[in-house]
Formats: C-alpha cells, structure tokens, sequence
C-alpha cells in the first residue's frame, strides 16, 4: 500500500501571498489531519477532515483553511502569508480517525515564506 | 486545556544500553491516549508505541515499552537494547477520546552512539 504523499515537498513564497498544500491519504483512509511543526512552537494541529467534514479545529487564524475531496484527498491553504507560517507542514490520515486507529504521517510539505 | 511536557530536550545512549524517556501530561479527562513517535533526521514521523489509558497494562512494541503511572499523569518511553537506527526526535502526544486532535511535547532529541 502506498503511504501517506504530499505535494509539493518544497515550496517558497513572498510575504502576502497564499499558497495551497496537498494531501492524498492512504487508501482507504477517510481521516486527515493537519500539523504545522516549527522549531519555536513545535508541533501543532491545524485541523481534521472526516468524510468532507472538518471535524475539529485548532487554534490558528481564518488565514488557515482546508477541504477534503471525496476521494478523501485534502488540501490545506493559506491565504496572506506572513514570515511566521515558515515550517513544515505535515498531514496524517487514519482509518476512521478518533484515537481508534494508527495515524500515518506523511514527509511533510516545507514551506519558506521570504 | 491538555498539556504534553517533555523535560529532556537531548539525551544520549550508547548502543546496546537502555534509556527511558520521560514524558508528563495534564488532563481532566479520564478517557484517552497516549503515544510515542518518532521522527528521524529528514524522516517521516512513525508511531512507535501507543497506550489506551483505561487500560492498566504497559504496552509494549519489541525493544520499546512505556512505563503508564495514570494517577501521576506520566507516561515514560523505555527503549532496550538501543540501536543506530533509533537516533531521532522522539514525541510524546496525548489524544483525547472521540478527537483526532493530536497534543505534541517538545520533542527529546536522542542519540545512540556506537
């Protein structure tokens, strides 16, 4: 089975603009999740997508927004990007999401904002 | 609001020796879980072990166990037998039931030396 893909790997972008990541979930997964991860505050959740539906949030700025697909494939943007949303951005599908099953991380999308 | 703190940010084993991680956590909830993950230099985050806090027993995963105290709110990665392979950051993150909203810790950086 094919693991967790996200596209792109590298990315870089000016100040002020946006930029969206992507996110396809192994087979037959239907849970995505959402991290940011920087060296000064660490990992953090974002949100979570079950079967279309954001099923929890966390505690960033309506400039952070996503979608899941029916295919279960997500995308995360961000619009007006400021120095401070550098990091790596990691997504993690689940089964069925909830604590039940295992989450599966992904290599994460490394985003560079100058 | 949960808390995961890890109060080690570096540590060091030879290979072949044991070393134990710590890790705390603060909750009201009395239904939850705990994990470890692992995240090797430039490498995808991997789960190494996982634990249902209504369940008393330590759960362990080859080389890798944890030591559970639920009433001290402490949950403890011990790694036996280490490896070269087992250099990497090691998380601890709490989940609460019925959410998918992983809560991270800072995060031990380990190294194994030969």
């Amino acid at each position: 089975k094919a693991g967790v893909t996200q596209t792109p790997r590298y990315l870089i972008k000016t100040r002020g603009q946006q930029v969206t990541l992507s996110c396809s979930p192994i087979s037959g997964h239907r849970s995505v999740s959402w991290y940011q991860q920087t060296p000064g505050q660490g990992l953090q959740f974002l949100f979570e997508y079950f079967s279309e539906t954001q099923r929890n949030k966390g505690n960033f700025p309506g400039r952070f927004s996503g979608r899941q697909f029916s295919n279960s494939r997500s995308e995360m943007n961000v619009s007006t990007l400021e120095l401070g949303d550098s990091a790596l951005y990691l997504c993690a599908s689940s089964l069925e999401g909830q604590g039940l099953y295992e989450q599966y991380f992904g290599p994460g999308t490394r985003l560079t904002v100058t | 609001a949960q808390t995961v703190t890890q109060s080690q940010p570096e540590m060091s084993v030879q290979e072949a020796e044991t070393v134990t991680l710590s890790c705390t956590y603060d909750t009201s909830e009395n239904n939850y879980y705990l994990f470890w993950y692992k995240q090797p230099p430039s490498r995808q985050m991997i789960l190494v072990i996982r634990q249902e806090a209504y369940k008393q027993q330590n759960a362990t995963e080859n080389r890798f166990s944890v030591n559970f105290q639920k009433a001290a709110k402490s949950f403890s990665l011990k790694i036996s037998d280490s490896q070269l392979g087992d250099t990497a950051m090691y998380f601890c993150a709490f989940m609460g039931y019925n959410t998918d909203k992983l809560i991270f810790g800072t995060g031990t950086r380990l190294q194994v030396f030969p």
